[in-house]
């Protein structure tokens, strides 16, 4: 199975809205509701921000929110600060105990 | 809080296994809520997940990895190892170690350890 495809990069300035896309098939982001998004500092681990296509972790801003269509997820900052600048990595799962990892997608804020 | 991290070899030859293991702290894995899993970040590319164990033992992996990937526990340590045969330069990442929630999101991570295969 192929890594979902995310666009390489995207921006805005502070408090507009960025929407970040996640594309797979019907074999995974299409079938199942478990689409999670990363927040990725430099040089930092991985930071769960939506998890179940929509749901939100404790402590993460409501800034951050998640949605589905079809084959096709996607992730909203809302309201964008400089601190959200950071690289986004969605991940769905594939069926047969297998999850797959978007290619990432660089945010920057302008 | 939980806690998790990464330790072994820095440095693996080409053929041989990478070794790592997982230390969770501030928490049990022995959790029937939770399964415990590996993912790796070459450099200055995307995240690419490796498998996952239960605390019962039961494993899960990339079908691509599977050949040459084992993922055990020891629940009365507290940890989880991973080992990788056959390695190449192409292995060459930066592991890191997570709790996967029930809804197959990685929650807690520990702060990753870079491995390098080469000669």
């Amino acid at each position: 199975q192929s890594a979902l495809t995310q666009p390489p990069s995207a921006s805005g300035s502070p408090g507009q809205s960025v929407t970040i896309s996640c594309t797979g098939t019907s074999s995974d982001v299409g079938r199942y509701k478990y689409v999670s998004w990363y927040q990725q500092l430099p040089g930092k681990a991985p930071k769960l921000v939506i998890y179940e296509v929509t749901q939100r972790p404790s402590g993460v801003p409501d800034r951050f929110s998640g949605s589905k269509s079809g084959n096709t997820a996607s992730l909203t900052v809302s309201g964008l600060q400089a601190e959200d600048e950071a690289d986004y990595y969605c991940s769905s799962y594939a069926g047969n105990n297998n999850l797959l990892f978007g290619g990432g997608t660089k945010l920057t804020v302008l | 809080q939980l806690q998790l991290q990464e330790s072994g070899p820095g440095l693996v030859k080409p053929s041989e296994t990478l070794s790592l293991t997982c230390t969770v702290s501030g928490g049990s894995i022995s959790s029937s809520s939770y399964y415990w899993g590996w993912i790796r970040q070459p450099p200055g590319k995307g995240l690419d997940w490796i498998g996952n164990i239960y605390y019962r033992g039961n494993t899960y992996y990339k079908p691509s990895l599977k050949s040459r990937v084992t993922i055990s526990v020891d629940t009365s340590k507290n940890q989880f190892s991973l080992r990788l045969s056959s390695v190449t330069a192409a292995d060459t990442a930066v592991y890191y170690c997570a709790r996967e929630n029930g809804d197959y999101a990685s929650d807690f991570w520990g702060q990753g350890a870079l491995v390098t295969v080469s000669s």
